[in-house]
């Protein structure tokens, strides 16, 4: 079985640039999710879904950053304009139902750097 | 709110030394708990869960034991070995309407 797969593995921009990253979870797995993790830190929940539908994304910077998943299967995340303190990775990962005791399985993620 | 910690940042021990890492949680209901596993260059993997029903879990001669008392989600091993190094994430499961929430992670570094 496939596992979460995430696109590009990294990414170099500059302030102001934009950048998308693209996600295609495990088939078949209904909630997918987009974390942000800073270097040296936990991952930190950005955005949720459910099928197609937002769930959570009152952690989404929503001037700079949108997340769509417009079929329930695959996603993009991306940042408008972006700054140095976006550097991070952000990791995608997926899970069916989202219930309390299902496990999330994550992609590789992207490293972004911003310069 | 819901929140989940790990007071240690950072553990470095010996081949076959002892290891325990702390965590505590806050909710008002009893989630499932994870410990999560992430090696450099990867996403975080599961090591192990443990949901209310059964307290304990063990995987990989790892071992956590929920204990709704004091609240706390504790993961040891016996006996690690350089492979162990790696960051280790306490995972607060979801609720309904709440998403997993990882602690701070616990970086583990074994030397021969």
């Amino acid at each position: 079985e496939a596992g979460v797969t995430q696109s590009p593995r990294y990414a170099v921009l500059q302030e102001g640039q934009a950048v998308s990253f693209w996600c295609d979870p495990i088939s078949g797995h209904d909630t997918l999710y987009w974390y942000q993790q800073p270097r040296d830190q936990g991952p930190q929940l950005l955005v949720y879904f459910r099928d197609e539908a937002v769930i959570d994304n009152s952690q989404l910077p929503s001037d700079r950053f949108s997340a769509v998943r417009p079929k329930g299967t695959n996603s993009t995340l991306k940042i408008q304009s972006a700054k140095q303190g976006d550097t991070a990775t952000y990791l995608c990962a997926s899970s069916f139902l989202g219930q309390s005791n299902t496990e999330v399985f994550f992609g590789k993620g992207t490293r972004l750097t911003v310069v | 709110g819901d929140s989940v910690t790990q007071m240690q940042g950072q553990v470095t021990l010996s081949e076959d030394d002892f290891l325990f890492i702390n965590c505590t949680y806050s909710t008002t209901w009893y989630p499932t708990l994870f410990w999560y596993v992430q090696y450099p260059g990867e996403g975080p993997q599961l090591l192990l869960k443990v949901t209310t029903a059964n307290n304990k879990g063990i995987s990989r001669g790892f071992e956590a034991t929920y204990d709704k008392g004091t609240t706390s989600f504790h993961l040891q091993k016996a006996s690690v070995q350089e492979s162990d190094s790696a960051v280790y994430y306490c995972v607060l499961g979801a609720n309904s309407g709440t998403y997993q929430r990882f602690g701070t992670g616990t970086k583990l570094q074994v030397v021969p």
